[in-house]
């Protein structure tokens, strides 16, 4: 199982960004995912959750500002991040849900997002 | 939403010692907590689910354990490789919410 971030950057206040997650190792039309963030010193923070047959839901923080969405055939996980704020300044991580075992038991190796004027 | 209080949010210790972390719920979540460790410029790993169940290649001397709302994470015997920053995460229902961590660092 491998998880592969990218798509951070430094961004300007207001501004949007999209993040990917690149799965390979499993069935990724079969697994839900997650995307968790932390900010830069501070505690982990789950962002979103979308099933493997596209439900969604999303923390309170990022609710109708930030998308999460997947591509089946291309193995990838987004997360479109619009209005962004200075406190959505964080590493963004992507994780795999699935059985109830293993739910979180991969990640990725997260993706910097800055938002700075 | 579930609030889960952890504490301490620092915890020095020696090596050798047998350290306890424990996460307290807001609300009854049953055995869905879990604990994940992370080290600087890591991803967190995770180490119990299930409240009380060992991930697999996490080291026997991690144990869990659940009295009421209150979740524990013990460490037997410290071993330097444990330092790092421990978190539980409750995923009873949404949305998800994470302790604020607990540092465990030589004392």
């Amino acid at each position: 199982v491998q998880l592969v971030e990218s798509g951070g950057g430094l961004v300007q206040p207001g501004k949007s960004l999209k993040l990917s997650c690149s799965a390979s190792g499993f069935t990724f039309s079969s697994y839900g995912m997650h995307w968790i963030r932390q900010a830069p010193g501070k505690g982990l923070d789950w962002v979103a959750y979308i099933s493997s047959s596209s439900g969604t839901v999303y923390a309170d923080a990022v609710k109708g500002r930030f998308t999460i969405s997947r591509d089946n055939a291309k193995n990838t996980l987004y997360l479109q991040l619009n209005s962004l704020k200075s406190e959505d300044t964080a590493i963004y991580y992507c994780a795999r849900a699935g059985s109830y075992v293993l739910w979180f038991a991969y990640w990725g190796q997260g993706t910097l997002v800055t938002v700075s004027s | 939403d579930i609030q889960m209080t952890q504490s301490p949010s620092s915890l020095p210790a020696s090596l050798g010692d047998r350290v306890t972390i424990t996460c307290r719920a807001s609300q009854d979540i049953g055995n869905y907590l879990r604990w994940f460790q992370q080290k600087p410029g890591k991803s967190p790993r995770l180490m119990i689910y299930g409240a009380t169940n060992l991930a697999a290649g996490v080291p026997s001397r991690f144990s869990g354990s659940r009295s009421g709302s209150d979740y524990s994470l013990t460490i037997n015997s410290l071993e330097s490789e444990d330092m790092a920053i421990y978190y539980c995460l409750q995923h009873n229902e949404y949305p998800l919410t994470f302790g604020s961590g607990t540092k465990l660092e030589i004392k």
